[in-house]
Order: structure tokens, then C-alpha cells, then sequence
């Protein structure tokens, strides 16, 4: 079934440590979203990309990178994790063509840095 | 910026009773999603609205948008457990290239 994944579904790091979350999927959406999800505060946009040469900072992007490798993968990036980083994560992607920006969520990465 | 308040925060209910969320915007609505998460999963789709006065229903939720509230509601009818979780409204930011989130609503229903 076309499908959005995401690599690793858990993870457990040290402050100061490089990170990386990916993404795939397999629906042939063009856009692809990053979201974090922290108790009591629903879900915050990190970082979206609309093409793969396109790239735009969402609400909370500050300590987070990301790369657009292909139409099908979307990195999120922390380059020297911190303990406030500890949340779940979330891949999304809708389709331009659709009209309407229903977007498909993938499982969530749970990450904690210690 | 647009912000969705989503009330009640928390919500326990008996197998069988009804319940309403509430979903509300501090600007017009133009689009107006309702997504459901299992504890530490994914979220899934439920429904879409568009239109002001617009009401749709999947199987016992039922969702309605008003515009001049800039509010919408969901409605589950006879809750069954396996209507636990959290469910959150997400709404067209002006422009319509992304999604703004509310914080949810965290729904146990007891036996």
C-alpha cells in the first residue's frame, strides 16, 4: 500500500550528539512536512518543502535542518541535539493536485535526548 | 497568527454516552480537518470541511462547521471504547499551503 515511513521509529541520545530522522513515501505527493508533537501542545510545524528544491522554516525551526534528497524522502536534521528536543515526531505529505491539504501522516519517530 | 482552541482539553466518557469537541479559530476558517491519534501513534484522517454550514459523518462522528463561530464541532454518538484517543482539528492557514493545529483532545471512554 502506498505509504508514508519514517526511520527510526525510536531513538535514545546524548546532548551535543548529531541526528538524523528520515522519511519516506511512496504516494507520489509532492509536498512533505515536519512536525513535533509535545504533550499538551498538538502538533508544531518544524520545516515543509513544496518541491524538492524547495524549502521553508515553519513555526519552530530553530536547532532543526532538513533535506529534500528526492520527490519520495524528507530528512529532519539536529545537529547538536538538546534535552528540550525530546518529543514525537511526525512526517506528513499531501498532493498540490489535490485541491485541499489533507495530509497523510507517517508513525512518528519518539526521540529522547538524555 | 492563527491559533485553534480545542475544548474540552480532556474528556472521559461512559460506553454508550454521546459527546461534542469542540474546535475553535481566532480567524476565519477557510478548511477545517479532523484527524483522530491513537496514544503514540499516527495520526489518521477523518474528515474535511469547506464549507460554512457544511456537515459531514463517518460511520457515528458526525462534523459540522460554522463559519460565523469561526468554530467547529465533532460529535460521537453512543462512544464505544474503540473511540479512545486524541483527536485534533487542523485549519487552513490563509493561503492554503499549511496546516495550523489545535492541541487536541485526549477522549478515554470507560465500560
Amino acid at each position: 500500500d502506498a505509504d508514508v515511513t519514517q526511520t527510526p521509529r525510536n531513538r535514545i541520545t546524548k546532548t551535543g550528539k548529531r541526528i538524523m530522522l528520515e522519511c519516506s513515501q511512496t504516494k507520489g505527493h509532492d509536498r512533505m512536512y515536519w512536525y513535533r508533537q509535545d504533550p499538551g501542545l498538538g502538533l508544531q510545524l518544524i520545516y515543509y518543502s513544496f518541491d524538492v528544491k524547495d524549502i521553508n522554516k515553519g513555526e519552530i525551526s530553530d536547532g532543526y535542518s532538513v533535506s529534500r534528497q528526492a520527490q519520495a524522502k524528507f530528512s529532519l536534521s539536529l545537529e547538536s541535539a538538546i534535552p528540550n528536543q525530546t518529543a514525537l515526531y511526525f512526517c506528513a505529505t499531501s498532493a498540490s493536485s489535490s485541491g485541499n491539504n489533507e495530509q497523510f501522516f507517517g508513525p512518528g519517530t519518539r526521540l529522547t535526548v538524555l | 497568527s492563527q491559533e485553534l482552541e480545542q475544548s474540552p482539553q480532556s474528556l472521559i466518557v461512559q460506553e454508550g454516552k454521546n459527546l461534542t469537541i469542540n474546535c475553535t479559530s481566532s480567524k476565519t476558517l477557510y478548511g477545517l480537518y479532523w484527524y483522530k491519534q491513537k496514544y503514540g501513534e499516527g495520526l489518521i484522517f477523518l474528515m474535511m470541511l469547506q464549507k460554512g454550514g457544511e456537515e459531514k459523518s463517518h460511520e457515528k462522528i458526525t462534523a459540522k462547521l460554522d463559519e460565523k463561530k469561526q468554530q467547529s464541532s465533532l460529535h460521537i454518538t453512543a462512544s464505544q471504547p474503540s473511540h479512545a484517543g486524541i483527536y485534533l482539528c487542523g485549519a487552513d492557514v490563509a493561503g492554503f499551503q499549511k496546516l495550523v493545529f489545535g492541541t487536541g483532545t485526549r477522549l478515554l471512554v470507560s465500560p
